[in-house]
């Protein structure tokens, strides 16, 4: 597609229930990454994909939380036994080349969850 | 571990006029980027400038330009001739060999008629 694409826009769940995030990204790029922002905040580094396998995960702020990787394209973020807390826009970004440090990342309009 | 500071979480100018952002960041390695991304009320981070470690010279793009000192690990971007449309929130963030990005908290501008 033309840009990161994410769905859904919006989510609002209840406490205790699980939910999965997606990110479509750029066609060709093999670099994702997941971003949490919590409201009037700035962005928290959840976990990075290069091709399907995540070299790092060290964001992901607890054991509910979990994200994969297919064919070095789709990604889902997984949040089981959602929390009050965990409500934030969840951001997905993508670049062609991450070694290479001028490589843009381009981003998708999130993911706006709600737990209630 | 790299942290990115932007001590201004607010700011408001007349359109037309110049403004600076700051911000500082915190870091040991020697080879990185620093970037400077618009997030309108869309929630589309766009990217607006980016600045290698190595080069001395500051960046510009059209309206937009950094000063960049790395040795005072500074990064503040100017906005010359602002326009209503710059309304949104600004974030420095720094990318290195760890391949992720480091994000700032942000600053609100706000661009007045």
């Amino acid at each position: 597609g033309a840009g990161v694409s994410q769905s859904p826009s919006n989510k609002v769940t209840e406490k205790g229930k699980d939910v999965e995030l997606r990110c479509d990204p750029i066609s060709g790029h093999t670099a994702l990454y997941w971003y949490r922002q919590r409201l009037g905040q700035g962005l928290e580094f959840l976990i990075y994909f290069q091709g399907n396998s995540a070299p790092d995960k060290s964001g992901l702020p607890s054991d509910r939380f979990s994200a994969e990787r297919t064919g070095e394209s789709v990604s889902t973020l997984t949040i089981q036994r959602t929390q009050q807390e965990d409500s934030a826009v969840y951001l997905c970004a993508s670049s062609l080349a991450p070694a290479r440090m001028d490589t843009e990342a381009f981003f998708g309009q999130g993911t706006r969850l709600t737990v209630v | 571990a790299q942290t990115v500071t932007q001590s201004q979480p607010e700011m408001s100018v007349q359109e037309a006029e110049t403004v600076t952002l700051s911000c500082t960041y915190d870091t040991s390695e020697n080879n990185y980027y620093l970037f400077w991304y618009k997030q309108p009320p869309s929630r589309q981070m766009i990217l607006v400038i980016r600045q290698e470690a190595y080069k001395q010279q500051n960046a510009t793009e059209n309206r937009f330009s950094v000063n960049f000192q790395k040795a005072a690990k500074s990064f503040s971007l100017k906005i010359s001739d602002s326009q209503l449309g710059d309304t949104a929130m600004y974030f420095c963030a720094f990318y290195w060999r760890a391949q992720k990005l480091v994000f700032g908290q942000g600053t609100r501008l706000t661009i007045n008629p």
